[in-house]
């Protein structure tokens, strides 16, 4: 089992929908979560980072449910600068190995 | 852009040679972590860096190895080269050792042919 799965994808969505990324993780201990974003041939770059809270930046909501290790990021209004993949990022106990989800690739069209 | 620079952007290198990639952190970031990513990939940890000395490492073998300069800035050295070595080695730094926002170059591109 991977330490850290993400959706597969790819999501082909329509300008102005809403689309939920899901991530889980193996580890029980870990400590920090993040959602990076990567461009085409670009490097990652941070979107936001997961409280068990959950957190909103403006159209985007991301949520932390440690009892399942699970990790979600929302998406509304889906505009065409979206388009992107989304990785899921946990920080191992300890703190100093991070950990990539394969990433999730979202298209949106006009 | 973060601040964080690598050079070189693009390299060839055939099996069995040796490579080594550069890495300058962000102004004031001590921690300095590198990646390999291929080709539709995530990020693979290879090892982190704090204070010039390897703070943690991931499944990589020994013909990877790293060092860290007193200004912080880092080298990654692939020794030996793999086909499979092939890949986008990115670096990135971040103002602590555990549990940061990390800021990442734009990545060295290695092909081994």
């Amino acid at each position: 089992r991977k330490e850290v799965e993400q959706d597969p994808g790819p999501f082909n969505v329509p300008e102005g929908a809403t689309v939920a990324f899901n991530c889980t993780y193996s580890n029980s201990a870990s400590q920090s979560f993040f959602w990076y974003r990567q461009d085409c041939r670009k490097e990652p770059k941070l979107l936001m980072s997961v409280y068990s809270s959950g957190n909103e930046d403006g159209r985007f909501t991301a949520q932390l449910n440690r009892a399942s290790q699970y990790i979600s990021l929302l998406i509304r209004d889906s505009k065409l600068s979206d388009s992107a993949t989304y990785l899921c990022v946990v920080n191992a106990a300890g703190g100093f190995k991070t950990i990539f989800g394969a990433g999730t690739r979202l298209f949106v069209k006009a | 852009e973060t601040g964080v620079t690598q050079s070189p952007t693009h390299l060839i290198k055939t099996r069995g040679q040796q490579v080594t990639l550069r890495c300058s952190s962000q102004s004031g970031h001590n921690t300095v972590s590198w990646y390999q990513q291929a080709l539709g990939q995530g990020p693979q940890f290879i090892f982190q860096y704090y204070r010039e000395e390897e703070n943690g490492r991931g499944n990589f073998p020994p013909r990877f190895s790293g060092l860290q300069f007193p200004n912080y800035s880092s080298e990654l050295n692939v020794n030996a080269l793999e086909l499979d070595d092939s890949a986008l080695y990115l670096c990135a730094s971040s103002p602590k050792r555990e549990g940061n926002e990390q800021f990442f170059g734009p990545g060295t591109r290695l092909t081994v042919l």
